[in-house]
């Protein structure tokens, strides 16, 4: 198994308030990439990483930032928290985004409920 | 731009059926072909790949080939088992872009 691990797990928190979701890799991928699952919708991308200080955004980033000053971590945050960002957000590392090597691997999901 | 279709289920089958789940996709050129799997209460799991046509990717008793010409890529085990049951998603990714997820399709195998 890749080696994937997210913080914290599960959180509830209120509506207005900053939160940030941790993802820390050991395989020393470049990329890295935050989704979020929610029912009928599937996955979507939020923001992803293909090096340290370099991100860009995916198809849903309103209302969140990212960051990586590490290989090994990329950080997702809520800068004012709502209802609407009650997801389960995964984490994802790939080696490259080229044929061969492009599959990408998840962490466990950090399971938030903004009330 | 790139998509991916699937049946979204749920699919309910009794344990030892044939299982097939359908996957089609429109891209422009020739992207690779994915298949994972999210069991409950887990992240999603690389279940088997293809990169090219006719190219037939299999893992676990699960297989799924790769046709150019009906821009397809089914997932099929001829004889599942309760422990299959979970959320299948199918995806593709295109040379520097990103992946692209199905909805995913809920399968439930019962005893």
């Amino acid at each position: 198994d890749a080696g994937i691990t997210q913080s914290p797990r599960h959180k509830v928190t209120e509506t207005g308030t900053p939160v940030t979701l941790r993802c820390h890799q050991t395989e020393n991928h470049r990329y890295m990439y935050w989704y979020r699952q929610d029912p009928g919708h599937g996955l979507r991308l939020i923001h992803y990483s293909y090096g340290v200080k370099d991100t860009d955004k995916g198809e849903v980033s309103d209302g969140y930032s990212v960051s990586r000053s590490k290989t090994e971590d990329f950080l997702l945050t809520l800068e004012s928290a709502t209802s609407s960002q009650t997801s389960v957000y995964f984490c994802a590392i790939s080696e490259s985004r080229t044929g061969g090597n492009d599959e990408q691997f998840f962490g466990p999901g950090t399971r938030l409920t903004v009330l | 731009g790139n998509s991916v279709t699937q049946m979204e289920g749920p699919v309910t089958l009794s344990e030892e059926a044939f299982l097939t789940i359908n996957c089609t996709y429109t891209a422009t050129g020739y992207p690779s072909l994915f298949w994972y799997v999210q069991y409950p209460g887990e992240g999603l799991q690389l279940l088997l790949k293809a990169t090219k046509a006719d190219d037939k990717g299999s893992n676990k008793g699960f297989e799924a080939t790769y046709r150019k010409e009906t821009t397809s890529f089914h997932l099929e085990k001829g004889s599942v088992q309760v422990s299959d049951s979970a959320v299948y998603f199918c995806a593709l990714s295109y040379y520097g872009q990103n992946f692209v997820f199905g909805p995913g399709t809920r399968l439930s195998v019962l005893p």
